[in-house]
C-alpha cells in the first residue's frame, strides 16, 4: 500500500541551527502538507502546498519556516534558526486532491513524524 | 470559540462495550469531516470520513454527523484492547476560500479489559 516516508524519524539539534525535514509523499498525490505536534498537544496545521507554490499558511509558519519540492518526490520543511520551542514531532501529509473536493479525494494520509528535539 | 472540540477525556470502556466519542465544530460551512486514531508516538491514521448528515458504518465503526448541530461523534462496537488510543475529531476549516484540515485535542479512550 503507497505510503507517505519521512526522514529523518529523529534529530537533535542545537538551538540556532538549521534542520531540513524530508518527506516523500505518495506518488500520485498534488497536495502536500506539514503539521506539528508539541508533546501531549494537539496536531496543528502549518502549511500547505500545491503547484510549486503555498496554498495556505498558519500563524506558525513565520519566516523561519520554508517549505520546497526539490524535485518530483521531494518536499521538504526548513527550519532556518530553530528555538527549543520548535521541538515537536512534525508530520507531512499528502492528498490526491484538495482537502475540500470530493469524498475520499481530499483525504490526508500521513507519514510517521520526524521528531525535532532542539537543545 | 475553539474551531473543534473534543472532550479530551480520558474514557474508559469495558471490552465488548461500545464507545462513545464527540465532537463540535466553530464553522458552519464545514462540509468534511473525519476521524483518526493516533497511537502514543505515532502518526495520526485515518479511520473514517463522513460528507453527509446521518450515519456512515464501516465494520465495528460508525460515524454520525448532524450539521445543524454542528456535531460529529464516533462510535466504536465490540471496543477491543487495541483500540485503546487517542481519536482525533478533524474538520475542514473554511477561511476566506482557503480551505485547511483542523484536529480537536483529541480523546483518549482506554478499554478495560
Amino acid at each position: 500500500e503507497p505510503e507517505v516516508t519521512q526522514t529523518p524519524s529523529h534529530q537533535v539539534t542545537q538551538m540556532g541551527q538549521e534542520v531540513i525535514l524530508r518527506c516523500v509523499p505518495i506518488s500520485n498525490h498534488l497536495y502536500f502538507y506539514w503539521y506539528r505536534q508539541i508533546l501531549g498537544q494537539k496536531v496543528e496545521f502549518l502549511v500547505s502546498f500545491y503547484n510549486n507554490e503555498i496554498s495556505e499558511k498558519s500563524e506558525i509558519f513565520d519566516d523561519q519556516f520554508s517549505v520546497e519540492r526539490p524535485d518530483g518526490s521531494n518536499f521538504t520543511l526548513k527550519i532556518r534558526s530553530t528555538k527549543l520551542e520548535d521541538s515537536a514531532m512534525y508530520f507531512c501529509a499528502s492528498s490526491e486532491g484538495p482537502s475540500w473536493a470530493e469524498e475520499n479525494t481530499g483525504e490526508l494520509f500521513f507519514g510517521e513524524g520526524s521528531r525535532l528535539t532542539v537543545l | 470559540q475553539k474551531e473543534v472540540e473534543q472532550n479530551s477525556g480520558p474514557l474508559s470502556v469495558p471490552e465488548g462495550a461500545i464507545a462513545s466519542l464527540n465532537c463540535t465544530y466553530s464553522d458552519r460551512g464545514s462540509q468534511s469531516f473525519f476521524w483518526y486514531r493516533q497511537y502514543s508516538g505515532k502518526s495520526p491514521e485515518l479511520i473514517m470520513s463522513i460528507y453527509s448528515n446521518g450515519d456512515k458504518e464501516d465494520g465495528r465503526f460508525t460515524a454520525q454527523l448532524n450539521k445543524a448541530s454542528q456535531y460529529v461523534s464516533l462510535l466504536i462496537r465490540d471496543s477491543q484492547p487495541s483500540d485503546s488510543a487517542t481519536y482525533l475529531c478533524a474538520v475542514i476549516l473554511t477561511n476566506f476560500g482557503n480551505e485547511k484540515l483542523t484536529f480537536g485535542t483529541g480523546t483518549r479512550l482506554t478499554i478495560i479489559p
